[in-house]
């Protein structure tokens, strides 16, 4: 079935530094990806859209400035936690749709971010 | 505005015993609806689906959920649940732009 990985699984940084995070698709295309930031006991919250070529395109709320997203190619979508903080400590989850099934998603495994 | 809304937030059963775990929408349009599950230290899979058809969709290791539009519910169910069931459950809906929008979770443990 198809995949979807991030790298790192898990990190930790300084406040106000950034951290990168990588989504790749690895066994199929995706214009589309999607990041989610999961609370401790609390769902997955959809923070923005991922799409390949084009800027993303956020949920309200999530500071565009903060949480930068690229989508440079078809099986890549990176997103970069700037002047991180402890309040932007979280789970941070990356899905891709397959092609041709409506709403369905594969998802990745997740980051561990912790902002020390 | 889409929301979804799931009744048991901790679960707690015996092997054998039955499951049912309460899941709400709210969506003006035509909906997809999803069942994943995260079991410990694994990333989200799907479990079930339904689209159209059927109201009544099978998924894998013997789950089933149950699509009732007049109620906007999508509860799941499974007859007999074993220890390997322990997991978290979340319900999910998508109604355009392949978004999903998910419930709270149920963290299910299962006892042997």
């Amino acid at each position: 079935g198809a995949v979807v990985s991030q790298h790192p699984s898990r990190v930790i940084c300084k406040s106000g530094t950034s951290v990168k995070i990588e989504c790749r698709s690895l066994d199929f295309q995706a214009t589309t990806m999607f990041w989610y930031r999961q609370f401790p006991k609390k769902s997955l919250m959809l923070m923005a859209t991922s799409n390949e070529g084009s800027k993303a395109t956020y949920e309200q709320g999530v500071e565009k400035d903060k949480f930068l997203i690229n989508h440079a190619s078809l099986t890549l979508s990176t997103l970069t936690v700037t002047s991180a903080h402890p309040e932007d400590s979280s789970f941070y989850i990356c899905s891709a749709p397959p092609s041709g099934r409506a709403g369905e998603q594969y998802f990745g495994p997740g980051t561990r971010l912790t902002v020390t | 505005a889409q929301s979804v809304s799931q009744h048991n937030h901790h679960v707690i059963l015996s092997e054998a015993a039955s499951l049912e775990l309460g899941c709400n929408y709210s969506y003006g349009g035509t909906v997809n609806l999803f069942w994943y599950v995260q079991y410990p230290g694994q990333h989200l899979q799907l479990l079930l689906k339904y689209f159209s058809g059927d109201p009544l969709v099978k998924g894998i290791k013997g789950f089933e959920a149950e699509f009732i539009k007049s109620k906007f519910s999508f509860n799941l169910r499974k007859p007999s649940v074993q220890w390997s069931d322990t997991a978290e459950y979340f319900c999910a809906v998508s109604g355009g732009y392949n978004k999903l929008i998910f419930g709270a979770g149920t963290r299910l443990a299962v006892h042997p």
